[in-house]
């Protein structure tokens, strides 16, 4: 039978513009979050990370909010520039064990 | 910064071979691990390695997957005898203790003839 690949969202930004990506995760017993950036051909980039008792963290350029009310975790980045489009992950981890459960992605186009 | 390093690139084999996949993690990490991603679709957790043991695995990660850690530096998956839908993107990653994040290499394009 046919193949049905994942239909990833896209999000197209200005150049300078604020970009939002979200990510709604499945486990209420996750107790940290990562966003990860995946450019073609390479890995995923760790970008930032939030622990469940946080509902805010800022790095450079870039936000990360979580809502543990309705499992929503949001990724902000500032004045978005060509050099961020990518394929952008939300991944979750559960209070035991190490591993990491990856969200579809969602694709970042910046237009110059 | 350090970084882990994939090698090959990418491996071409043909079904019912054996298949090892190198990862070097970065060097004081403490804990391994490899994910695979399915053209078009998720990535996906195989198996965590810590303390020269696996700690947690997929249901994926069956008898015909194994890792190892041969020396202080590589980390190894060996496939005993790949299926056509093994062929995807492998990723290696490693943290260090801490909680901290997990790093990623640039992985391996792993495809089955």
């Amino acid at each position: 039978g046919e193949s049905v690949g994942l239909h990833l969202p896209t999000l197209s930004v200005q150049e300078g513009d604020n970009s939002i990506i979200n990510c709604a995760y499945s486990n209420s017993a996750s107790d940290y979050f990562i966003w990860y950036k995946q450019e073609s051909g390479k890995g995923p980039q760790f970008i930032i990370d939030i622990r469940s008792n946080m509902d805010k963290r800022q790095g450079q350029r870039v936000t990360v909010l979580l809502n543990k009310t309705v499992k929503h975790l949001s990724l902000q980045i500032a004045a978005t520039q060509p050099g961020d489009s990518a394929v952008y992950f939300c991944a979750e981890k559960g209070l035991y064990g190490n591993k990491l459960v990856f969200g579809a992605g969602t694709i970042l186009r910046v237009k110059s | 910064e350090p970084e882990v390093t994939q090698t090959p690139s990418h491996q071409v084999t043909q079904m019912g071979q054996e298949v090892i996949l190198r990862c070097v993690p970065i060097s004081n990490h403490l804990y391994f691990y490899w994910y695979r991603q399915i053209l078009g679709q998720k990535v996906e957790f195989l198996v965590s390695f810590y303390n020269n043991e696996i700690s947690e695995k997929s249901e994926i990660f069956d008898d015909q997957f194994s890792v190892e850690r041969p020396d202080g530096s590589n980390f190894t998956l060996k496939i005993r005898s790949t299926k056509l839908e093994d062929s995807a993107m492998y990723f290696c990653a490693s943290r260090a203790g801490g909680g901290r994040p997990q790093h990623f290499g640039d992985g391996t394009r792993l495809s089955i003839l």
